[in-house]
């Protein structure tokens, strides 16, 4: 098993671009989540998932947009991309009723 | 809502001494999930140690455990005979237990503790 595998790894952006964030897993989870990550600070939801076809916002969610129309893929949109977008971003998958969550290895993004 | 604090930005251990990580939290609700998460300097998030709210028994992974005080909303992480590997961020995070309603299961992060391991 891959994982949860995460597209690209690094990016850099200029102001007012848009970009697709890549996240997959191969684990048949049902639960599926973005995080972003600020210097010096721990993770923020963004969005997650709790199926194909179902979507909710977290905590942060202003700038962007999921979609989840199979089980293994959940990619996150950056439309319009500022600087206060400049992060590092994980997405997680969880199977329903497990605690654990299962990280890929991030995507920073560097908009300019 | 639920909150988590490590209020230590910093700390240094000796290699093959011991050092703990402090974390408190703030929730009104009974059954939750506390984790800690090591990030060593190539971004991986892994999972360190896990425990149940409702189990009293302090959770153990080898030279990892923590002491888990229910009534204080602590929880913190012992690392004994610490190691240059050890080095990283750690971070404290609280998860909602599924049975309550408009849990997801997300996980709530404090702002970490960068641990450096001296040779």
């Amino acid at each position: 098993n891959a994982g949860v595998t995460q597209t690209p790894k690094f990016r850099i952006l200029k102001i007012g671009q848009s970009m697709t964030l890549q996240c997959t897993q191969d684990m048949n989870h049902n639960y599926m989540y973005w995080y972003r990550q600020d210097p010096g600070m721990g993770l923020k939801l963004i969005y997650y998932s709790v199926g194909a076809g179902i979507t909710d916002k977290g905590e942060v969610p202003n700038g962007y947009n999921v979609s989840r129309s199979t089980t293994e893929d959940f990619p996150l949109r950056l439309e319009l991309a500022a600087p206060s977008q400049t992060s590092v971003y994980f997405c997680a998958s969880s199977p329903p009723g497990h605690y654990e969550q299962y990280f890929g290895p991030g995507t920073r993004l560097t908009v300019t | 809502a639920q909150t988590v604090t490590q209020s230590q930005p910093e700390m240094s251990v000796q290699e093959a001494e011991t050092v703990t990580l402090s974390c408190t939290y703030d929730t009104s609700e009974s059954d939750y999930y506390l984790f800690w998460y090591k990030q060593p300097p190539s971004r991986q998030m892994i999972l360190v140690i896990r425990q149940e709210a409702y189990k009293q028994q302090n959770a153990t992974e080898n030279r990892f455990s923590v002491n888990f005080q229910k009534a204080a909303k602590s929880f913190s992480l012992k690392i004994s005979d610490s190691q240059l590997g050890d080095a990283a961020m750690y971070f404290c995070a609280y998860r909602r237990h599924m049975n309550y309603g408009g849990s997801q299961g997300n996980l709530i992060f404090g702002k970490g503790t960068k641990l450096s391991v001296k040779p």
